[in-house]
């Protein structure tokens, strides 16, 4: 079964660097084709995907938020991390992390997801 | 970067009844690369459809996706009371490689 869980600061003061780590279960991310991805969703609007990464550690970001963002893998403790910099309020949101299997261009499983507030 | 609107934005509907959501690309998209989630208040969202008409694992069959190029459509043949959630489409870009959501419908009852 697989289970991915978000953690990390639940506010943060503007300017600040936002760290959110994804630790998983039920797979490994050394499986050709797996890959994990942050999405996040502000309160009342919709989904923004943020960061990708592959078994192979290549890394795709969204272009919009490029230059902020770095995500890394740690293999032997199953976990994603990612990095933002300089938060903004308006980068308040939920922050969730998802499996995404070999073969599909999909996230087919999600962890619950973390509220992040950026206020001073 | 590919932008996905989706229509319309509300959906208001009667258990029972036959709902049809709209996705439109703002260029082409493979039909590999065209996902469904579905979303309930409070809860992460489930992937519903992959490839743009394979069901995921789990998923009613009442649940059905079609289209290609730019227009793609998630059709819920009987509206079942837990079906009244907020829906997304995705698309899985090679060039640049990217990832976007569009906008989302939201089904209710009416």
């Amino acid at each position: 079964q697989i289970t991915l869980k978000e953690s990390g600061p639940t506010l943060v003061k503007p300017t600040q660097t936002l760290t959110l780590t994804c630790t998983f279960s039920g797979f490994s991310l050394s499986t050709s084709g797996v890959g994990v991805g942050w999405i996040r969703q502000p309160p009342g609007k919709a989904l923004e995907w943020l960061a990708l990464i592959y078994w192979n550690d290549d890394k795709r970001y969204s272009p919009s938020l490029k230059s902020r963002l770095t995500i890394t893998k740690d293999t032997s403790k199953n976990q994603v991390v990612l990095t933002m910099t300089n938060m903004d309020p308006v980068d308040t949101a939920t922050y969730y992390c998802a499996h995404r299997r070999g073969g599909y261009y999909a996230f087919d499983i999600w962890g619950q997801g973390t509220m992040v507030t950026v206020s001073s | 970067e590919i932008v996905l609107t989706q229509s319309p934005g509300t959906l208001s509907l009667s258990p029972g009844e036959r709902a049809t959501l709209s996705c439109r690309a703002s260029q082409s998209v493979s039909s590999s690369y065209l996902a469904w989630y579905q979303q309930k208040p409070g809860q992460a969202p489930r992937l519903l459809i992959y490839g743009a008409s394979s069901r995921a694992t789990g998923i009613p069959d009442r649940f059905s996706g079609s289209g290609s190029g730019t227009d793609f459509t998630l059709t819920i043949s009987r509206l079942e009371p837990e079906d009244f959630a907020v829906y997304y489409c995705q698309q899985y870009g090679s060039s640049p490689p990217a990832v976007t959501f569009g906008g989302g419908t939201k089904v209710e009852i009416k």
